[in-house]
């Protein structure tokens, strides 16, 4: 049962334009939400969160928007550069689980940004 | 530099071989983790260490075993057991744990098993 789905595996975008990758998630005990940015071979990079207790978060290009009624989170690019095209994973912490820490992943989305 | 170490960057197990895949970090960080990738499909928790000497199962643990005798090292091996080991393996380290420490997890390059 995937409890964070990432629905649309690719996205691709005009460079300058705007990109939005979303995340829904079915856990009402998630309390933290973070997006990482993948390039092939690499791991993962941290790119920005968001506590529960907030609806936005903006760092530089980069806004979060959580919806926790819809139980949804959308990550926000602004202006698209061709050096943002990489996979985009979001991620929850389970409050739930035992006081872990414990992340879950969603599926992953590639974006491409043309030049 | 302070970081998350993977190596190696490629590994190849043979059949019925354990393999050992490191994990060193020196940023100080309390909890490490392991994960792994798929082909089109997220990351999944294999196993978790909160501070030394102690870690947990996570939803894959099957066919996996970890020690964590340093802060720094927290050492992954993939046992024969593990029948489908082909994947992308993936350490993570964060300053702290659990639900009241908003702090990122932070990962290597990862490690990429295949079978011979």
């Amino acid at each position: 049962d995937q409890q964070v789905k990432q629905n649309s595996p690719s996205l691709s975008v005009q460079e300058g334009r705007i990109s939005i990758l979303n995340c829904d998630y079915t856990n009402s005990m998630f309390d933290y939400f973070l997006w990482y940015k993948k390039y092939p071979a690499e791991g993962p990079t941290f790119l920005i969160s968001i506590s529960s207790i907030k609806d936005k978060n903006e760092d530089g290009r980069f806004t979060v928007f959580l919806n926790k009624s819809a139980k949804h989170l959308s990550l926000h690019i602004v202006p698209s550069q061709p050096g943002d095209s990489a996979v985009y994973f979001c991620a929850a912490r389970d409050d739930g689980s035992g006081n872990t820490g414990k992340l879950i992943f969603g599926q992953g989305t590639t974006l491409q940004v043309k030049p | 530099d302070g970081g998350i170490t993977q190596s190696p960057k490629y590994l190849f197990r043979k059949e019925g071989q354990n393999v050992t895949l490191s994990c060193e970090q020196n940023l100080n960080h309390d909890a490490m983790y392991w994960y792994r990738q798929d082909p089109g499909q997220g990351l999944r928790l294999i196993y978790y260490s909160q501070i030394v000497n102690d870690f947990q199962k996570g939803d894959i643990a099957e066919g996996y075993s970890v020690s964590r005798e340093k802060k720094e090292s927290f050492p992954l091996t993939v046992t024969s057991a593990q029948k489908n080991p082909t994947a992308f393996y993936l350490c993570a380290s964060s300053i702290n744990w659990g639900a009241y420490s908003n702090q990122p997890q932070h990962f290597g390059d990862g490690t990429r098993l295949s079978i011979l």
